[in-house]
């Protein structure tokens, strides 16, 4: 059974930094390209980065490119996300998401639970 | 506001069928497939159709998924209370080189 449980979520001052991780399990993680989506309070699905099955491959959306960056370790089946210079409006629950593809399909059939970042001073 | 355009609320009484609307452009549901994820109050999203009209296994058949040009439509028959969510669309846009949703669609049953 496909597992994704982030972590590393809190209240950060706007500035500063956050690494948010995602051990999955349950699947072979380094055949899939991985996904980050963030929702702000009340709104809806944004994506946010995409990071190939041996992440070779990136992409950002542009309200976060520049700013953060993805990767992976397959050896450690674990998905993160480097967040600098975070902005109020960075304030999200963060997801990863597994696509179905070994890059972006933009199909994403696995969720994990989230995890919330709030930035604020 | 989002690249995919979805009426912010559909409603329906138990047994009906309701369908929710995806409009998107040439360069998003024009060239790409489109899926849709359903989202419970409180809990993450999860996919419900890929494809355009394919179904993830334990997805009953009383939910699909359709795509014309550049729109894309759910339909849920035989409403449950249990139906109530919010709906999101989804494709890959060309132009933003990336995936792309709808604002989503809250349906009360």
């Amino acid at each position: 059974q496909v597992q994704l449980v982030e972590s590393g979520g809190g209240v950060v001052q706007p500035g500063r930094d956050l690494r948010l991780s995602c051990v999955a399990s349950g699947f072979t993680f380094g055949s899939y390209g991985m996904h980050w989506v963030r929702q702000a309070p009340g709104k809806g699905l944004e994506w946010v980065a995409v990071i190939s099955h041996d992440g070779s491959e990136k992409q950002y959306a542009e309200s976060v490119k520049g700013r953060f960056t993805i990767s992976r370790d397959n050896s450690k089946t674990i998905l993160y996300l480097l967040m600098d210079s975070l902005r109020a409006d960075d304030t999200s629950t963060y997801y990863c998401a597994k696509d179905r593809g070994s890059y972006s399909s933009s199909i994403f059939d696995a969720w994990g639970h989230g995890t919330q970042v709030t930035v604020s001073s | 506001q989002s690249v995919l355009t979805q009426p912010p609320s559909v409603s329906g009484t138990p047994g009906q069928k309701v369908t929710i609307p995806c409009s998107g452009s040439r360069s998003s549901i024009g060239t790409s497939a489109v899926n849709w994820y359903r989202q419970f109050a409180g809990a993450a999203p999860e996919l419900l159709i890929y494809f355009n009209n394919q179904r993830p296994s334990g997805v009953p058949d009383r939910i699909s998924g359709a795509k014309s040009g550049t729109s894309a439509s759910l339909a849920i028959s035989g409403l449950q209370s249990d139906d109530e969510a919010d709906y999101y669309c989804a494709t890959w846009d060309d132009d933003l080189n990336g995936p792309v949703f709808g604002g989503g669609t809250k349906l009360t049953v």
